[in-house]
């Protein structure tokens, strides 16, 4: 069966560097997307993405933030400069258009510990 | 805004025991609404889903009935087994025709006892 994948599973990095977390989705998936959870809060949205764009995004999402499909197969999250308070569980989703509904389709997700 | 409120956990059970998971939600217009469940080590999959007032999502014994009286999408199942231990989220969405974000409740984590 079709799954997302997502790597790493953990990345450990320091408060101020750059990371990219990456994720494959399903291979005939149109729509993409990135959510988060800190431990013990509740998964939050973070972007979607469609048609190469960004089709809507939450306030969490600022400039330090970017998305990027660079080869048809990879849907990349940057983070520019991290903060602590960025660690967090971050989850790929993607999904397609069947009978007027979306099945988001989830990765195991990448544990970003922020130092 | 859309919010979704779940009881807290972790709930544990011994094997066959009934569940009951409750969530309520605040979202205007007619959401979408919807049980997710982690198992360990793996992503959120989509166990049920509701898209209009009175509807029953049903999967894997699970049940949910969509209460737009009382805002709730409370989740059940009869029997629990050991393999139902699991994070469980409540989620709402509004369908707007293109890509649909999720709006989760916080999870439940279920753990089931021989």
């Amino acid at each position: 069966e079709p799954e997302v994948t997502q790597t790493p599973s953990h990345q450990v990095t320091q408060m101020g560097q750059e990371v990219i977390l990456r994720c494959v989705p399903i291979s005939n998936h149109l729509y993409f997307y990135w959510y988060r959870q800190i431990l013990g809060q509740k998964v939050e949205f973070l972007v979607s993405f469609y048609n190469n764009e960004i089709s809507e995004k939450s306030e969490i999402f600022d400039d330090q933030f970017s998305v990027e499909r660079p080869d048809g197969s990879n849907f990349t999250l940057k983070i520019r400069s991290t903060k602590l308070e960025d660690s967090a569980m971050y989850f790929c989703a993607s999904s397609d258009w069947d009978r007027g509904f979306h099945e988001q389709y989830f990765g195991p997700g990448t544990r970003l510990t922020v130092t | 805004g859309n919010s979704v409120t779940q009881m807290e956990g972790p709930v544990t059970l011994s094997e066959e025991a009934f569940l009951t998971i409750n969530c309520t939600y605040t979202a205007t217009g007619y959401p979408s609404l919807f049980w997710y469940v982690q198992y360990p080590g793996e992503g959120l999959q989509l166990l049920l889903k509701a898209t209009k007032a009175d509807d029953k999502g049903s999967n894997k014994g699970f049940e949910a009935t969509y209460r737009k009286e009382t805002t709730s999408f409370h989740l059940e199942k009869g029997s629990v087994q050991v393999s139902d231990s699991a994070v469980y989220f409540c989620a709402l969405t509004r369908l707007t025709g293109g890509g649909n974000k999720l709006t989760f409740g916080t999870g439940t984590q279920l753990k089931v006892e021989l």
